[in-house]
């Protein structure tokens, strides 16, 4: 059975420090890997993805993939408390069903 | 781009009616959407995958004369909970493939009395 496992939290960090969160993941033939946020009451909504190992940046946002030790990690620098939100790793097998097995998401805290 | 959207927000229902949820992507073809349901404090179940013009593919638990899909086109997937009971009320939503990425509508919140 595939699984994605998160902390579920909930991780406080106080606003501009970097919030790190993590995700490993049991299927190796995984092909891509998602980041979401999720605030309360609202649907999940797409940060980043990434395909390679290695560091993907986005604005604030920095994907880390290591595929050989099944691990995607988010970091997100100067940490808002808008960020406030739970956030979902999820992982899409090399199928063609292109299903994504979701983390049971970290709850994380921006305290300003 | 990628935008997702679903119809209605927000739905109360009496025990034992219908409720037909839609789902579009509005600025793309999506041969593939994802129907899932959440209830609070918990994490999002995938209840089926739909492809447009062939019959839905249901999770192991969910039944799919109750919950009816249609994916009659490549913008639009219909989510169909028939015969509601209070137990169905959740958090439903939707998802369309592009490129390979889900896209997350904005959710129906069903709630039934």
């Amino acid at each position: 059975q595939k699984e994605v496992e998160q902390n579920s939290g909930p991780l406080s960090v106080p606003e501009g420090a970097i919030a790190s969160l993590n995700c490993t993941y049991s299927d190796r033939g995984s092909q891509s890997f998602f980041w979401y946020r999720q605030y309360s009451g609202k649907s999940p909504e797409l940060i980043m993805f990434i395909y390679s190992n290695g560091d993907k940046e986005d604005g604030r946002f920095t994907a880390q993939l290591n595929k050989a030790s099944q691990y995607v990690s988010l970091l997100i620098r100067d940490s808002q408390p808008s960020d406030s939100a739970t956030y979902l790793c999820a992982v899409m097998g090399a199928g063609s069903a292109r299903q994504l097995t979701f983390g049971s998401g970290t709850q994380l805290t921006v305290l300003p | 781009g990628a935008v997702v959207s679903q119809h209605p927000s927000w739905v109360i229902c009496k025990s034992g009616t219908s409720v037909k949820i839609e789902c579009r992507s509005l600025d793309f073809q999506a041969t593939t959407m994802f129907w899932y349901r959440q209830f609070p404090k918990q994490s999002l179940m995938l209840m089926a995958t739909s492809n447009e013009g062939s019959k839905a593919t249901y999770e192991q638990g969910v039944e799919k004369d109750k919950f009816l899909i249609n994916h009659a086109s490549l913008t639009l997937s219909t989510l169909t909970v028939t015969s509601a009971h209070p137990e169905d009320s959740s958090f439903y939503i939707c998802s369309a493939l592009s490129t390979d990425t889900q896209y997350f509508g904005p959710g129906t919140r069903l709630t039934v009395l």
